[in-house]
């Protein structure tokens, strides 16, 4: 069954370090996602793409954050300088092989240690 | 807006007992409603769903039925393995909402042998 990889698995990073973050979705989907879940919390919506584009993102999704798909296969979360508070575990999901998505496909995580 | 409640955990059973997990919903439209689990160190997997009201999603023998009246979504295992050990959530997604699913805070679930 195809299903989401992300890599890597865990990153720590000192604070002000750029990270990327890198996701392989499932080949036939159009639709892509970040999400966060720091330790404990709720899992939190980031960023939707589609078409090459962002189509929707959150109020956590500052200008810090940056999402591209630089080939068919990869798609990306970049922090461009990492806070304490970015420490979380990153998911990477996608769904929709055409029109609306109703279901979303999530990767294992990465988890991101900022010191 | 969109919102999700479930009961607070940790929730503690043994081995083949029965277990509900409590989830209500506050959506505008229709949404689908979603269960996901997260096993220890490992991501989100979609557990069921149900996209209409009175469907029952089912899966591994875990049930829940969309009761629109009552707008809820329990979880239901008629008996539970040490092995169901995990974090449950319950999510929504909306046409308006672009089908972004609003998750609930989770509810651990610990199953003892």
């Amino acid at each position: 069954e195809p299903e989401v990889t992300q890599t890597p698995s865990h990153q720590v990073t000192q604070m002000g370090q750029e990270v990327i973050l890198r996701c392989v979705p499932i080949s036939n989907h159009l639709y892509f996602y970040w999400y966060r879940q720091i330790l404990g919390q709720k899992v939190e919506f980031l960023v939707s793409f589609y078409n090459n584009e962002i189509s929707e993102k959150s109020e956590i999704f500052d200008d810090q954050f940056s999402v591209e798909r630089p080939d068919g296969s990869n798609f990306t979360l970049k922090i461009r300088s990492t806070k304490l508070e970015d420490s979380a575990m990153y998911f990477c999901a996608s769904g929709g092989t055409g029109g609306m998505v109703e279901t979303q496909y999530f990767g294992p995580g990465t988890r991101l240690l900022v010191l | 807006g969109d919102s999700v409640t479930q009961m607070e955990g940790p929730v503690t059973l043994s081995e083949e007992a029965f277990l509900t997990i409590n989830c209500t919903y506050t959506a505008t439209g229709y949404p689908s409603l979603f269960w996901y689990v997260q096993y220890p160190g490992e991501g989100l997997q979609l557990l069921l769903k149900a996209t209409k009201a009175d469907d029952k999603g089912s899966n591994k023998g875990f049930e829940a039925t969309y009761r629109k009246e009552t707008t809820s979504f329990h979880l239901e295992k008629g008996s539970v393995q040490v092995s169901d050990s995990a974090v449950y959530f319950c999510a929504l997604s909306t046409a308006g909402g672009s089908y972004i699913p609003t998750f609930g805070r989770g509810t651990s679930l610990i199953v003892h042998p």
